[in-house]
C-alpha cells in the first residue's frame, strides 16, 4: 500500500514565477492538508481540502491556492513567488469522511528554492 | 493566538540514556496531542498521539505524559539509541473548528552519541 507520494522532490524557481507541487494521499484517504516548512521550524498549515472543496485556511496570502480532484488527489498553486516561500512543503492525508478527526499521515515532501 | 512550545531546541543524550522532550499550550482547547519524528530529507513520521482524558500513553520505548491542568505534555524515549537521532515534533489539534489542523511546535533535534 503506497503512502502520500509527492512530485516533484526538488523545484527550484525565480522570484515572480508560479508553481504547482501535487500529492497523491495514502489509499482510502478522503483529506489532503498542505504545510509550509521552513528550514529548522515545524511545518505550519496552509490548508485543508475535502470534497473538492477548501475546508480551511491558515494564515497565508492568496498567493497560495490548491486544487482538490475527484480522485483525492491534490494540487498546491504558489504565485508571484518571493524568496521567503522557500521552503518544504508537505502533504498530509486523512480519512475524515467529513468527521475531521483522522491521523494525518505525510508525505515525503517538495524542497522548493526561489531564486 | 493558538500555540505549541516546545523544548528544548536541541538535546544531546548518551546511547542508553533516557531523552525527554517538552512542549506546552496555551489559550486554546485541543483534542489531540501527537508527536512526529522526522529524518533529514523525509516527512514526518507519526510516532505517538494522546487524547486529553489520558495521562499517560506507552507505546515500546516511547511514553507521553499529559498534564491538563499545566497544559503541558512531553515525550520520554527509555533506552535512547543513534537510529533515534532526528527531529522530533509536537502537535496539537484544536477542539472546535479545527477541522484536522495541526498546530506544530518549532521542534528538538535529538542526537544520540554511542
Amino acid at each position: 500500500d503506497a503512502g502520500v507520494t509527492q512530485s516533484p522532490t526538488h523545484l527550484i524557481k525565480t522570484r515572480g514565477q508560479q508553481v504547482t507541487l501535487r500529492c497523491s494521499p495514502k489509499s482510502g484517504h478522503d483529506t489532503v492538508s498542505w504545510y509550509q516548512q521552513a528550514l529548522g521550524q515545524g511545518p505550519q498549515f496552509i490548508f485543508q481540502y475535502y470534497e473538492e472543496e477548501e475546508r480551511q485556511r491558515g494564515n497565508f496570502p492568496d498567493r497560495f491556492s490548491g486544487h482538490q480532484f475527484p480522485n483525492y488527489s491534490s494540487e498546491l498553486n504558489v504565485n508571484a513567488l518571493l524568496l521567503g516561500d522557500s521552503a518544504l512543503y508537505l502533504c498530509a492525508s486523512s480519512l475524515d469522511a467529513g468527521v475531521g478527526r483522522g491521523t494525518q499521515y505525510f508525505g515525503p515532501g517538495t524542497r522548493l528554492l526561489v531564486l | 493566538q493558538q500555540q505549541v512550545k516546545q523544548s528544548p531546541q536541541s538535546l544531546i543524550v548518551q546511547k542508553g540514556g533516557i531523552s525527554i522532550i517538552n512542549c506546552a499550550y496555551e489559550n486554546t482547547a485541543f483534542d489531540y496531542f501527537p508527536w512526529y519524528q522526522q529524518f533529514p530529507g523525509k516527512g514526518p513520521a507519526l510516532l505517538i498521539a494522546i487524547r486529553p482524558d489520558v495521562s499517560e500513553k506507552k507505546e515500546g520505548r516511547f511514553t507521553i505524559s499529559f498534564n491538563k491542568s499545566a497544559k503541558q505534555f512531553s515525550l520520554h524515549i527509555m533506552d535512547s539509541q543513534p537510529g533515534d537521532s532526528a527531529t522530533y515534533f509536537c502537535a496539537a489539534r484544536p477542539f472546535s473548528g479545527g477541522y484536522n489542523k495541526l498546530i506544530f511546535g518549532a521542534g528538538t533535534r535529538l542526537a544520540v552519541h554511542p
